[in-house]
């Protein structure tokens, strides 16, 4: 089946720095690649994503990169501000029994500092 | 906001109980999920739903049982739980197709169990 694997488990930047996040996967069938965003004590929200037809997409200071052929992607943030701090996560969609199923990352834990 | 509503928000329990989680919906999604959130492990799927009365085993199913006999509740149980059943539960649904769409989540219920 799919595995995600999520690069670094920590990451601390200074207000205005650009942070980076990156995933591998090993389904190469993959398709779908969400990233989302959890705050303290709240449940994942979703941040962006990409489909397996598109190398990049950007929204605000977010932007997501996709390399099939490599089979890694990375979440980018710019000019970070400290409400970017919490945990990230990315997911790789597998399809498995006829339904895709999401596989998660272990998380990322990024501390912005003012 | 989804409409997701997970209950307990907490729970203790002693090993060899029972429990059960519910999660309820106000919007009539077809696809709803239960995940555990472990450090180190990210989010990893127990089961789904992807439709009244049609489940369907996660990654991580062992020891885990669901039901869903309306379309807004979708319910997990842990007919004895154990120890390494101690984690924080989030429900989510999908608006899309099964896991090619946005995932939106619960506030989460954490279960320890003694």
């Amino acid at each position: 089946g799919e595995n995600v694997e999520q690069h670094p488990s920590t990451l601390s930047v200074q207000e205005g720095d650009s942070a980076v996040i990156k995933c591998t996967y090993s389904d190469s069938a993959s398709n779908y690649f969400p990233w989302y965003k959890q705050e303290l004590g709240k449940g994942p929200q979703l941040i962006i994503d990409i489909r397996s037809n598109v190398g990049e997409k950007k929204d605000q200071r977010i932007a997501v990169t996709l390399n099939k052929t490599a089979k890694h992607f990375s979440l980018h943030i710019t000019e970070t501000q400290p409400e970017d701090s919490a945990v990230y996560f990315c997911a790789a969609s597998s399809l498995s029994g006829g339904y895709n199923k999401l596989i998660f990352g272990a998380g990322t834990r990024l501390a912005v500092h003012p | 906001d989804a409409g997701i509503t997970q209950s307990p928000r907490h729970k203790v329990t002693e090993t060899g109980t029972p429990v059960t989680l519910r999660c309820h919906q106000t919007e009539n999604h077809r696809y709803m999920y239960w995940y555990r959130q472990d450090p180190g492990h990210g989010l990893r799927l127990i089961h789904y739903s992807y439709g009244v009365k049609d489940t369907d085993k996660g990654e991580v199913s062992d020891g885990y049982s669901v039901s869903r006999s309306k379309t807004e509740d979708f319910l997990l149980t842990l007919e004895s739980a154990t120890s390494s059943q101690t984690s924080v539960y989030f429900c989510a649904i999908s608006t899309g197709t099964a896991n090619t769409g946005e995932l939106f989540f619960g506030e989460g219920s954490r279960l320890t169990v003694l």
